[in-house]
């Protein structure tokens, strides 16, 4: 069964640092998105990308992040300059027309 | 602010019993509608979506809209220990493509033997 897959699944940055983290979706997707949950909250809407550029992204992605379609087949999520308050679940996930299926997630600590 | 509602829980049911979980939204122009499922430190995954009023079956699960009252529900009949996970009730304004996803906080389901 198809799946989109996230690497790493576990990152840990310094403070300041930058990050990247790396999807690959469903391969007849063609909407992809990046979400965030922090521990204990809701899963967060950032950024969905569609025909190489962003279609819509929410007031969390700010300058900070980043997003790019680098090859046919990896969808990334670039955050600069990383903050505490920026620790989170971080899924990605791909659609078609109707329903969005998850990647496992890539947990991000920055310490 | 488009906000999506659900009981925090947690809710214990026995196993065998039907789990009953709501949630309400408070954009009348959303569409679709989607229950997932996240086990603790996991990624949601779909089990349910929706898109008319009435019900959805499918297996064990049913999903309910009831788009004038801004409601839908997911009841798991014949509960297994295995159902115990957080529910996420999510949200689209739909249209030609899906778009952003408004998730609820989830319910805590455990279903004890």
């Amino acid at each position: 069964e198809p799946e989109v897959t996230q690497t790493p699944s576990h990152q840990v940055t310094q403070m300041g640092q930058e990050v990247i983290l790396r999807c690959v979706p469903i391969s007849n997707h063609l909407y992809f998105y990046w979400y965030r949950q922090i521990l204990g909250q809701k899963v967060e809407f950032l950024v969905s990308f569609y025909n190489n550029e962003i279609s819509e992204k929410s007031e969390i992605f700010d300058d900070q992040f980043s997003v790019e379609r680098p090859d046919g087949s990896n969808f990334t999520l670039k955050i600069r300059s990383t903050k505490l308050e920026d620790s989170a679940m971080y899924f990605c996930a791909s659609s078609g027309r109707a329903e969005a299926f998850f990647g496992q997630g890539t947990r991000l600590t920055v310490v | 602010q488009k906000e999506v509602e659900q009981n925090s829980g947690p809710l214990s049911v026995p196993e065998g019993a039907i789990a009953s979980l709501n949630c309400t939204y408070s954009d009348r122009g959303s569409q679709s509608f989607f229950w997932y499922r996240q086990y603790s430190g996991k990624s949601p995954e779909l089990i349910m979506s929706i898109y008319s009023n009435g019900d959805k079956e499918d297996g064990r699960f049913t999903a309910q809209l009831n788009k004038a009252s801004q409601y839908v529900s997911l009841l798991i009949r014949d509960s297994q220990p295995s159902d115990s996970a957080t529910y996420l009730c999510a949200v689209n304004r739909g249209g030609s493509t899906l778009g952003r996803l408004y998730f609820g906080r989830g319910t805590q389901l455990t279903v004890w033997p």
